[in-house]
């Protein structure tokens, strides 16, 4: 089973500021199998990211992520306060299927 | 509009059994496979398995194999997640979730979340 651990558990920042958060994987595997979740309060997550840095329909292009083999990040630019959120990463590349543990996001 | 819709919100004790649903619409059902996700209170995100509705593959997480079954009715667009004798638990949300046509592809549409509480 893949682990993935995020970094940091939580990021408080300032609007305007920009976020950075990190997604670590126990083993490597191909980028093409790796998406980012938004999670807003009392909601369903939702897709951010897949393929590591392919933004989900209506997306804003605020949002980018990259990475390969152990270690992806998805940067935030431009904070607003509608970003709060827990921002969760998944690998897809091998069953089970896994998630990190989230980081989430405060604006100050 | 494409969407998963879940069944509502369910009490139930030690030793009952449930079922959830989750029905879908706006895309053909069958081509597309559909999961279920885990999350407790203040918790992350945990993959339970996923279903090919067009000839019932089910893959299970080790974590969840023998603990649930999902399954599906494909005359109604409807996939399930079962319980045949729920355990005592702190409450949980299961989300049902849509994957791709193919193996190994996100989850791009979530349902609402059904909670379950299992306690005497």
């Amino acid at each position: 089973e893949i682990v993935l651990t995020q970094s940091p558990g939580t990021l408080s920042l300032s609007p305007g500021e920009r976020a950075t958060l990190s997604c670590r994987a126990s083993q490597s595997f191909v980028s093409t199998f790796l998406a980012w979740y938004q999670q807003k309060p009392g909601q369903a997550p939702r897709l951010l990211m897949s393929g590591a840095s392919n933004r989900a329909t209506g997306v804003p292009d605020r949002f980018t992520g990259g990475g390969s083999g152990t270690d992806f990040t998805l940067h935030i630019n431009r904070l607003e306060p509608e970003d709060v959120a827990v921002y969760f990463c998944q690998q897809y590349w091998s069953s089970p299927y896994t998630f990190g543990q989230g980081t989430r996001l405060e604006i100050k | 509009e494409v969407q998963l819709v879940q069944s509502g919100a369910e009490v139930k004790k030690p030793g009952e059994s449930l079922k959830i649903s989750c029905k879908a619409s706006g895309y053909t059902f069958t081509s597309y496979w559909i999961g279920w996700v885990r999350q407790m209170p203040g918790k992350g995100l945990e993959w339970m398995g996923i279903i090919y509705p067009r000839d019932s593959d089910t893959k299970y997480s080790p974590s969840f194999q023998g603990q649930v079954t999902i399954s599906v009715d494909t005359s109604i667009s409807t996939a399930y997640l079962q319980w045949s004798s729920l355990k005592a638990s702190a409450p949980a949300m299961y989300f049902c979730v849509r994957s791709g046509s193919g193996w190994g592809e996100p989850f791009d549409i979530w349902g609402q979340g059904t909670m379950v509480t299992v306690s005497s």
